[in-house]
């Protein structure tokens, strides 16, 4: 099973400032890696796939790079609606996994 | 666009089994990837397994081997995940989302498992 590891657990950031979150695999997951958002009490959208495709809708604040084992989702100027909780998914082969996740919360 | 419209909540004790389905409207189905991910309260997304219907072939995450059945019905386009041997670690809100890269998502199911 591939092991997806995210840092920060959480970040405090101040509204308009910028972030990034990491996500790394416990092996090659090639460009097959996408992000989430999760708001309380919602299903979680899908932000970024293929490592650095913005999925339909979505803010081109939303950024993503990295592949391999090394993955970013950059976030510019975070808006009100962005303090989520964001999580990165490998689907390299069948066995999909998730990683535990980064909360962003207002500082 | 998909929609995945998902079957009730449910309630049901240890040892028994729930089957959750999940109706897909719009797009392609029987090509497409349906996966299965829960949420115990107040934590991370799990992967549980998947299938793509025209293969009719399941994979299934290697902790709920066993005990996990996914299916799919390609004339009503709707995917179902059984889980059996139910214990309150079951507990969770369950999701069926579509495409390789999981683009669309049902509402979710809560499943509680309680004596």
């Amino acid at each position: 099973e591939i092991v997806m590891t995210q840092s920060p657990a959480t970040l405090s950031v101040s509204p308009g400032e910028g972030v990034t979150l990491s996500c790394r695999a416990s092996q090659s997951v090639n460009n097959n890696l996408a992000w989430f958002q999760q708001k309380p009490g919602q299903a979680p959208r899908l932000l970024i796939y293929d490592a650095s495709s913005r999925a339909s809708g979505v803010s081109d604040r939303f950024s993503g790079s990295g592949s391999g084992t090394e993955f970013t989702l950059t976030i510019s100027s975070l808006q009100s609606e962005d303090f989520a909780v964001y999580y990165c998914q490998q689907y390299n082969n069948w066995l999909r996994t998730f990683g535990q996740g980064t909360r962003v919360e207002i500082k | 666009q998909v929609q995945l419209v998902q079957s009730g909540a449910e309630v049901k004790k240890p040892g028994s089994s729930v089957k959750v389905s999940c109706k897909s409207s719009g797009g392609t189905f029987s090509t497409t990837t349906i996966s299965w991910v829960r949420q115990a309260p107040g934590q991370g997304l799990e992967w549980m397994g998947g299938i793509i219907p025209l293969f009719r072939t399941s994979h299934y995450a290697q902790k709920l081997q066993g005990r996990l059945t996914i299916t799919a019905d390609e004339s009503t386009r709707t995917a179902y995940m059984e889980l059996s041997s139910l214990t309150s670690g079951d507990t969770a809100l369950y999701y069926c989302a579509s495409g390789a890269s999981s683009k669309d998502w049902g509402q979710g199911t809560l499943v509680t498992v309680s004596s």
